[in-house]
């Protein structure tokens, strides 16, 4: 079946640390997102990649790096520059003709500071 | 200004009830309208994408009034099963963004 995976589900970081969060879909997309939510606040864009070996910021894009090196795999780094990591992250796809179907989202990685 | 704007509620109703949540946008601009269901913890799932007609699936009708840019969701004898957030969901103008409303939560009492 297609569909978006993210890996892990659960992550937790220590201060200082980089992590990566993985995301990988099976649905021949052109386009993956990675949003970020945190309680009251909804979903927030943090980059876009509408194509591969090609990527853009979101709104909140510091302190996060990513790569689009294959069209299936959109990994996210949350650095330790990002100052408040701590919150659900998900990872989004979709493709030109199936905008009027909205995105595929992954089932999340709930990401933790210890 | 946000760009999607959700009343948050919660909206607390009992089993059998219908209930509306409206949700306003910012750019007149704007091409596509959903409506997405979240559990608590779980990703967003498309619950619905929102036509200008107005559409109907099952127990759930979706209208958008582009003159006064706001889009709506009826839900009509309301079931336990409807708890959730409920995310107002507008494609950008450009490009293939999408902006997401904040949620509205519902919790259908028995």
């Amino acid at each position: 079946d297609g569909g978006i995976t993210q890996s892990p589900k659960y992550l937790f970081r220590k201060e200082g640390q980089n992590v990566t969060l993985s995301c990988e879909q099976n649905l021949n997309h052109d386009a993956m997102y990675w949003y970020r939510q945190d309680p009251g606040q909804g979903l927030r864009l943090i980059y876009y990649s509408q194509i591969v070996n090609d990527f853009q910021k979101g709104d909140i894009a510091e302190g996060y790096s990513v790569s689009r090196e294959k069209k299936e795999s959109f990994p996210l780094t949350v650095t330790s520059a990002q100052k408040n990591p701590t919150a659900f992250y998900l990872c989004a796809s979709s493709s030109p003709e199936g905008l009027s179907y909205g995105y595929t989202f992954g089932s999340g990685t709930r990401l933790t500071v210890v | 200004r946000k760009e999607v704007e959700q009343d948050p509620g919660p909206f607390n109703v009992p089993e059998g009830a219908t209930v509306a949540f409206n949700c306003t946008y910012s750019n007149s601009a704007s091409q596509s309208f959903f409506w997405y269901r979240q559990d608590c913890r779980k990703e967003p799932k498309l619950l619905m994408s929102v036509y200008s007609s107005g559409n109907e699936d099952g127990r759930f009708t979706a209208q958008l009034n582009r003159a006064s840019q706001y889009i709506s969701l009826l839900i009509r004898d309301s079931k336990l099963s409807d708890s959730a957030t409920y995310l107002c969901v507008v494609k950008g103008y450009t490009g293939n963004q999408f902006y997401f409303g904040t949620g509205t939560s519902l919790t259908v009492i028995p």
